[in-house]
């Protein structure tokens, strides 16, 4: 069975600073996705890494997957409190059947402190 | 543009009542899911199909019925509430295996 697992679950950072977010998987899998959500809002796409060794960067924000090592990281650069929000890592596993279902990570809450 | 449509927004149950949810997708996506997400639990999938006419059980679908109606649409059906089951619903579509999952805006549901 997939599992998705997240950490750090909450992070509080300072403005200017970098940290990184970790997503492991436990089956195989090339594909892994990242989420964002604000607060009372719907998830929007952030990054959609397709195979081993993707790295996707938008604004502050990098996104690499390692397929081998079934891991993912969120790195955050320079943070500022625009980046303050939840994000989810997923994973899609194909079924028996063929079939895809996308599994979820618990989500990391950021908070970028002034 | 309206993607995933979701109705309604805000539900509050009495426990044992019934009540279906309703989703829509107008991007021709094949396949659709219903999630549920509750505090410190992420995501979890309930139920998904892959293409009109077949569904499939997710990680939680105890409680829970859906149909695949047409390939727009996919409704999530609580048959006997419980306060459990108080969440907030996501619907989502994609075109699964190649392609990011587009959301609905979600449902809030309270069961009393």
């Amino acid at each position: 069975e997939l599992k998705v697992e997240q950490n750090p679950l909450f992070l509080s950072m300072q403005e200017g600073k970098n940290y990184t977010i970790y997503c492991n998987y436990s089956t195989t899998s090339d594909r892994l996705y990242w989420y964002r959500q604000d607060p009372g809002k719907s998830l929007e796409s952030l990054f959609v890494l397709l195979s081993n060794g993707a790295v996707k960067q938008e604004g502050r924000l990098m996104a690499s997957l390692d397929t081998k090592a079934r891991l993912s990281t969120l790195h955050i650069t320079a943070a500022v409190h625009d980046l303050s929000a939840t994000y989810f890592c997923a994973v899609d596993g194909r079924t028996t059947s063929g079939t895809y279902k996308y599994i979820f990570g618990t989500g990391t809450r950021l908070k970028v402190l002034a | 543009n309206a993607g995933v449509t979701q109705t309604p927004k805000f539900q509050v149950l009495k426990t044992g009542q019934s009540m279906t949810l309703q989703c829509a997708q107008d991007m021709n996506h094949n396949s659709m899911y219903w999630y549920r997400q509750d505090p410190g639990m992420g995501l979890r999938l309930i139920y998904y199909s892959a293409s009109e006419g077949t569904t499939d059980k997710g990680e939680v679908p105890n409680g829970y019925n859906v149909s695949r109606l047409n390939k727009r649409e996919f409704s999530l059906r609580l048959e006997s509430a419980a306060p459990s089951q108080t969440s907030v619903y996501f619907c989502a579509s994609s075109e699964a295996g190649v392609e990011k999952l587009f959301f609905g805006s979600g449902t809030q549901l309270s069961v009393l």
